[in-house]
């Protein structure tokens, strides 16, 4: 019964890789995001999805790009992994994209660049 | 930017004692929200605070919000060893994009 999901929990790769990072949620929300969490603990939302359309695409790389099938899925894809994108990866949702709402994290996905 | 900063970076405390940790902002803000991370976990949401409001509760948490100071303050009362975690504010500004400040890491000692 969880509410946001993220898989996989681990990742490492090599530099120059192209790899995924899917995420659910079952809690019914129009809106998704991508957070990225450096080393730091400092959090910086990347993209958010409302209604599966990109409604935030804050300045990161064209390297990451944001899939969203439908309004339960947001999924990232990396190209060319380098090692700056070591780093938490945190979707999460709320029930609609305006100010008021909370939102739910999931576990998170933490990725290694070699 | 409306990223905000909390204060202090770290606090630790004893068991029982109560907690404050501060948060600053930049621009003007619709709502402030903060949010527990336990370490190796997602972001639990806490409470949330309108730019209108000035004072909330929720169960042993207070939240203070003066908007001429742009600030907010996060109080844990009767702290416990479980509060142990990082808390972050966030707030939104014009749009519905949530800032997260750096966060203060709670330690309490049992």
């Amino acid at each position: 019964d969880t509410a946001v999901s993220q898989t996989p929990k681990y990742l490492v790769t090599q530099m120059g890789n192209d790899k995924s990072i899917k995420c659910e949620q079952n809690l019914g929300h129009d809106t998704m995001y991508w957070y990225k969490q450096d080393s730091k603990k400092f959090l910086k939302i990347m993209f958010s999805y409302n209604n599966k359309e990109l409604i935030i695409n804050e300045t990161v790389p064209n390297r990451f790009s944001p899939k969203s099938p439908d309004k339960a899925h947001l999924n990232l894809h990396i190209n060319s992994l380098e090692l700056g994108d070591s780093a938490v990866y945190f979707c999460a949702s709320s029930r609609t994209s305006g100010s008021y709402n909370e939102q739910f994290f999931g576990p998170g996905t933490r990725l290694t660049v070699l | 930017s409306q990223q905000g900063e909390e204060d202090p970076q770290a606090l630790s405390i004893q068991e029982g004692e109560n907690a404050t940790m501060n948060c600053s902002y930049k621009t003007s803000i619709n709502n402030l929200q903060w949010y527990r991370q336990n370490s190796g976990r997602g972001l639990v949401h806490l409470i949330l605070i309108r730019s209108n409001e000035r004072e909330k509760h929720s169960g042993r948490l207070r939240v203070t919000l003066d908007t001429s100071k742009k600030s907010s303050s996060l109080l844990i009362t009767a702290s416990r060893a479980a509060d142990t975690a990082s808390y972050f504010c966030a707030n939104t500004g014009s749009n519905y994009k949530l800032t997260f400040g750096k966060g203060t890491l709670l330690t309490v000692n049992p």
